[in-house]
């Protein structure tokens, strides 16, 4: 069964500090992986996605993600955190029209 | 101009109502769809529509009917709403098989 595992529920970083936050998958074929951010009351919106080719890929505000295939994971990082990076940030793996989520990591940033 | 709208925001309503929630995207997609946040901030997807006809319906009761007049509008009617109902309701959509989605912001249902 497809499946995404975000390990982390909540992590905290300090503003100016670098940031991973962790994504696994089980999928049966390679998929499409991506990166969703939603802040308070709002939708979600595409950080970033990893179809085929480089697996090092660079999205907006500064994040970017490591697609490797041995350890089914596509981790999310960014080397310098600001204080408007606080969020809930959701790993999505599918094909097609389907995605299936992780069940999102929360990141407070202290001052 | 907001690419995928959802109207209403809020709902708050008795078991037994019926419901329905409305969205609109204006970015010329053909692909639309409703997803379910529930409090665990689990987000799955319900149904899609590509070009007004059904593609995905992933095992939701009976009781939510979609339905797309037109490939820019996606509405959701919920009849006999239970508190199990309750949850964060998205809409999005997507040009191409590719995954990648655009979403409204939501509306949030409670059922008392």
């Amino acid at each position: 069964a497809q499946s995404v595992t975000q390990p982390d529920i909540h992590i905290t970083v300090s503003e100016g500090a670098s940031l991973e936050l962790r994504c696994n998958y089980s999928y049966g074929a390679t998929p499409y992986l991506f990166w969703y951010v939603q802040s308070p009351g709002q939708g979600l919106q595409l950080l970033l996605k990893y179809f085929s080719g480089d697996t090092l890929v660079q999205g907006i505000k500064g994040f970017e993600a490591e697609f490797k295939r041995s350890q089914s994971s596509f981790n999310l990082r960014k080397p310098s955190v600001h204080w408007s990076d606080a969020a809930e940030y959701f790993c999505a793996v599918g094909t097609g029209n389907k995605l299936v989520f992780g069940a999102g990591t929360i990141l407070r940033v202290k001052s | 101009d907001t690419a995928v709208s959802q109207t209403p925001k809020y709902l708050v309503t008795q078991m037994g109502n019926d419901k329905s929630i409305k969205c609109e995207q204006n970015l010329g997609h053909d692909t639309m769809y409703w997803y379910k946040q529930d409090s665990k901030k689990f987000l799955k997807i319900m149904f899609s529509y590509n070009n007004k006809e059904l593609i995905i319906n992933e095992t939701v009761p009976n009781r939510f009917s979609p339905k797309s007049p037109d490939k820019a509008h996606l509405n959701l009617h919920i009849n006999s709403l239970e508190l199990g109902d309750s949850a964060v309701y998205f809409c999005a959509s997507s040009q191409d098989a590719t995954g990648e989605l655009f979403f409204g912001e939501g509306s949030r249902l409670t059922v008392l």
